[in-house]
């Protein structure tokens, strides 16, 4: 079964800090992977995914996401975060070509200081 | 743009009701998923759907049951509300192995 660690349970930045969200999975096949993200009081949304292709994936809001094959990682990252980056972030994972049923991590809860 | 729905944003039930969430999509997703948020926890998952009148249990089934008479339609029952089952519920649908909708989510407390 996948799983999926999230390290960082809650964050607390400055604006203008650089964010890095750690995300590793435990799973030895092909995977989906995908950031989501939740605003206060708003649904989850998709951030950014990577299924195949470039490691380097890049999102919406100016986030980007590198997948490390070698050490299951898929850490989120923002060079400069705005108060309106405060939100939670869940990584989540699926199974390429098995039965899609997504693995969620436990999220980070991310608070901006203006 | 898909759209995902709920039929209620909160909910305020007794210990032993028999509560429905409904769950309704608009882009014809094969995939349809039950998830309940709780702080600290993440999302866990309760039951998933992969077609009409199929199912299938994920973590944490025990106290649920699901519909799913009608593609654009999943419904989440619980069948005799308890306390510990008061949580955010959250409804999303996707393509196979694409990105989840989610809903708005519903907030349920149960007294």
């Amino acid at each position: 079964a996948q799983s999926v660690s999230q390290h960082n349970h809650h964050v607390i930045l400055s604006e203008a800090a650089s964010l890095e969200l750690g995300c590793n999975y435990s799973y030895g096949g092909t995977v989906n992977l995908f950031w989501y993200v939740q605003y206060p009081g708003q649904h989850l949304q998709l951030l950014l995914k990577y299924f195949s292709g470039d490691p380097l994936v890049k999102g919406i809001k100016g986030f980007e996401a590198e997948f490390i094959k070698s050490k299951f990682s898929f850490n989120l990252r923002k060079p400069s975060v705005q108060w309106s980056d405060t939100a939670e972030y869940f990584c989540a994972v699926n199974a390429s070509g098995g039965s899609y049923i997504p693995t969620f991590g436990r999220g980070t809860s991310l608070i901006v200081h203006p | 743009d898909v759209k995902v729905t709920q039929s209620s944003r909160y909910l305020v039930k007794r210990t032993g009701e028999k509560v429905f969430l409904e769950c309704v999509q608009d882009m014809d997703h094969e995939n349809m998923f039950w998830y309940r948020q709780d702080p600290g926890l993440g999302l866990r998952l309760i039951y998933f759907s992969y077609d009409v009148k199929m199912k299938e249990k994920g973590d944490i089934p025990e106290g649920y049951s699901v519909s799913r008479e009608k593609k654009e339609r999943f419904s989440l029952i619980l069948e005799s509300a308890s306390t510990n089952q008061t949580s955010m519920y959250l409804c999303a649908s996707s393509p196979p192995g694409g990105k989840q909708y989610f809903g708005p989510g519903t907030r349920l407390t149960v007294t």
